[in-house]
Order: C-alpha cells, then sequence, then structure tokens
C-alpha cells in the first residue's frame, strides 16, 4: 500500500478484556516496529521485526503484551487482560533495510481502557 | 535506555517569528532524526543527520547535529500557521533502535 495501515484506528476496551491491534506495513519494508505513546511523554519501543530474524521483544512491558508477523506482511500486537495504564496510543511503523534513516508511521490506534 | 531531552516543552509564536527547538543527551548518537506530529495522525520523518556538525536546511527549516553527536537543534524561520504540531527528536544507538524525546508542542498563532 501508499502507507502504513493501522486498524481500528479507536478501541475502547473494558479492563479485562483481550484486545488486539493491525498493522498493515508498506510493501517491500522488512523492518517493523512497535511504539507506544502516552499523553506528554516520548515513545516508548516495544518490539522490532526484521524479516524472519527473531524479533527484538525487549520493549513489551509485561507477559500481557505479545506480537507476530509472518515474514514482511501483516503484524498484529495482542494485549491480555487490559489494564487501564495499557491506555495509549499505539504507534506501528515499517522501514526498509533496518530503518537507520527513518521510518514510515501509521496514523495509530487510541486504545482506552475503562 | 538512551535518553533525550527536549525544550521547550511548549512554545507559542505569533505567525512570521522564528523559533528554535533543542535536542540533549549525554549519550552519543549514530543518527539523529526529527519528526512533525499533527493531532490524530503518526509522525512523519522530516531529516536524518548522521555526521556530527552537519546542518541540513529543508526550505524554511534548518536542523544541526552537534560536533559531538550528542545533541541537535530545529530552527524555523519565519513560522506559520501550518508549521504547527508536535516535533520529536530520535536519535539511533544501534542498528535499527530509536529512542524518542517527549516532544516540543509549537503553535504558531495566525
Amino acid at each position: 500500500g501508499a502507507g502504513v495501515s493501522q486498524s481500528p484506528s479507536n478501541k475502547v476496551t473494558e479492563k479485562g478484556k483481550d484486545v488486539e491491534l493491525r498493522c498493515d506495513p508498506i510493501s517491500g519494508h522488512t523492518a517493523l516496529y512497535w511504539y507506544r505513546q502516552r499523553l506528554g511523554q516520548g515513545l516508548e519501543f516495544l518490539i522490532y521485526f526484521q524479516g524472519n530474524s527473531a524479533p527484538d521483544k525487549s520493549g513489551l512491558p509485561s507477559d500481557r503484551f505479545s506480537a507476530e508477523r509472518t515474514g514482511e506482511s501483516v503484524s498484529t500486537l495482542t494485549i491480555q487482560r487490559t489494564q487501564q495504564e495499557d491506555s495509549a496510543v499505539y504507534l506501528c511503523a515499517s522501514a526498509v533495510g533496518q530503518g537507520g534513516y527513518g521510518y514510515t508511521f501509521g496514523s495509530g490506534t487510541r486504545l482506552t481502557v475503562v | 535506555t538512551q535518553l533525550l531531552e527536549q525544550s521547550p516543552q511548549f512554545l507559542s509564536i505569533q505567525e512570521g517569528e522564528n523559533l528554535t527547538v533543542y535536542c540533549n543527551s549525554s549519550s552519543v548518537f549514530s543518527s539523529l532524526q526529527w519528526y512533525r506530529q499533527e493531532p490524530g495522525e503518526g509522525p512523519v520523518l522530516l531529516v536524518t543527520v548522521v555526521t556530527g556538525g552537519e546542518v541540513k536546511k529543508l526550505k524554511r527549516l534548518t536542523f544541526q547535529f552537534g560536533d559531538a553527536r550528542k545533541d541537535s537543534s530545529l530552527h524555523i524561520t519565519a513560522a506559520q500557521p501550518g508549521d504547527t504540531g508536535l516535533y520529536l527528536c530520535a536519535g539511533g544507538y544501534n542498528d535499527y533502535k530509536l529512542s524518542f524525546g517527549a516532544g516540543t508542542t509549537v503553535t504558531v498563532r495566525a
């Protein structure tokens, strides 16, 4: 596609429910990132995928968070048993190569846990 | 995690004025990127600088990377309302990870 597509754009969920967020990267971009953005804070790295290599999961805040990506295609970020502190904008980005020269971000999913 | 501090946190100026946003760290970065983010959208890459002392110009925007590759600045000349947004700096500290600052919210009043 022309850009990075994320869905849904907004999600309101009850505390304790599971949510799944989706990211469609730019075709041909081998690198895919998930970041979390809380109000007034910088983007927080969550996970990095590069082709078929093992992902860098070092930024996932707890075992309630998981992400998958098949090859160089769609990625899903799953949050189990959501908590209010999970409320944030979740941003996906893709990049050519290793992304050292810049990412292309999607518009994000705004998650609100009530 | 390498920390990047941006200043000021908020900046409100009149159309036509100049502004500068700063990004500082105690860490050395392999590259420094600047993004602009508008409400409801993801950050959009403005520029990447990789060489200490490098200066890049993009129309009315001038970006500078410090000699020691620990700091950067963004200068906007004759700001316009369309420059309004959240400006984020991001430092590359390995082959693929970026550390982001908290951002500077710029408002340009018509």
